[in-house]
């Protein structure tokens, strides 16, 4: 499967700071998904992030305050943007198993955010 | 819409005993169906999956699952737990086709030594 690596690892950041993460896979993958864990919570869909196309948001996320890029098929970013403590969470993102396991989805080691 | 659900929050179990994780999940097609993995502090490591044919898949450190349409379940089992078993078991289901994953609520497994 893919190596996918994220940065930063984790942050501590002020509020009404934004913050970007990026997520780096080491080869190309169709698609590459965002997902937040809130403490202690299971893991949710922000938004599916494709290449040369705006992302996909799932219900109750904007692209204001999660805006994703994703400039080419190995990389993409997502910012959380005018951060509230609220938005202390685990950032993962996914990438599919392209080319030949796309139903699969392998995860990075995830960006630990703290805002206070 | 597509739902996993995880009854039990909290397992222990000894070492060497052995262990079952219980997901049930709601979808009205054939469900892709997957169980990851999470140590504190990690990303989620894939440990199986089931899209279709033998009903009973075998994963990665010994971990099997068995998919039973009839009960909409597709259960984790493992024999023999080790303590490095210890950590949260993530149940996810998805339409497949790079659709998203719905995961269910997680279940922490604790092994006494």
């Amino acid at each position: 499967s893919a190596v996918i690596s994220q940065k930063p690892s984790r942050d501590i950041c002020q509020r009404g700071t934004s913050l970007t993460i990026q997520c780096q896979v080491d080869s190309q993958v169709t698609m590459m998904f965002w997902y937040r864990q809130q403490p202690g919570q299971s893991l949710t869909l922000i938004a599916t992030a494709n290449q040369g196309s705006e992302a996909t948001y799932e219900s109750g996320f904007v692209i204001d305050k999660f805006p994703i890029s994703r400039p080419n098929l190995t990389f993409s970013t997502l910012t959380v943007s005018n951060m509230s403590p609220e938005d202390s969470s685990i950032y993962l993102c996914s990438v599919d198993g392209s080319p030949v396991r796309v139903d699969t989805q392998y995860f990075g080691p995830g960006t630990r955010l703290t805002v206070l | 819409a597509q739902s996993v659900t995880q009854p039990d929050i909290h397992i222990t179990v000894s070492e060497g005993a052995s262990l079952e994780l219980r997901c049930n999940y709601s979808y009205g097609a054939t469900p892709y169906l997957f169980w990851y993995v999470q140590s504190p502090g990690q990303g989620l490591q894939l440990l199986l999956k089931y899209f279709s044919g033998d009903t009973l898949v075998q994963g990665i450190k010994g971990f099997e699952a068995e998919f039973k349409r009839s009960q909409s379940s597709f259960n984790l089992r493992k024999p023999s737990v080790h303590w490095s078993d210890a950590a949260e078991y993530f149940c996810a289901v998805s339409a497949g086709g790079g659709n998203k994953l719905t995961f269910g609520t997680g279940t922490q497994l604790k092994v006494e030594l």
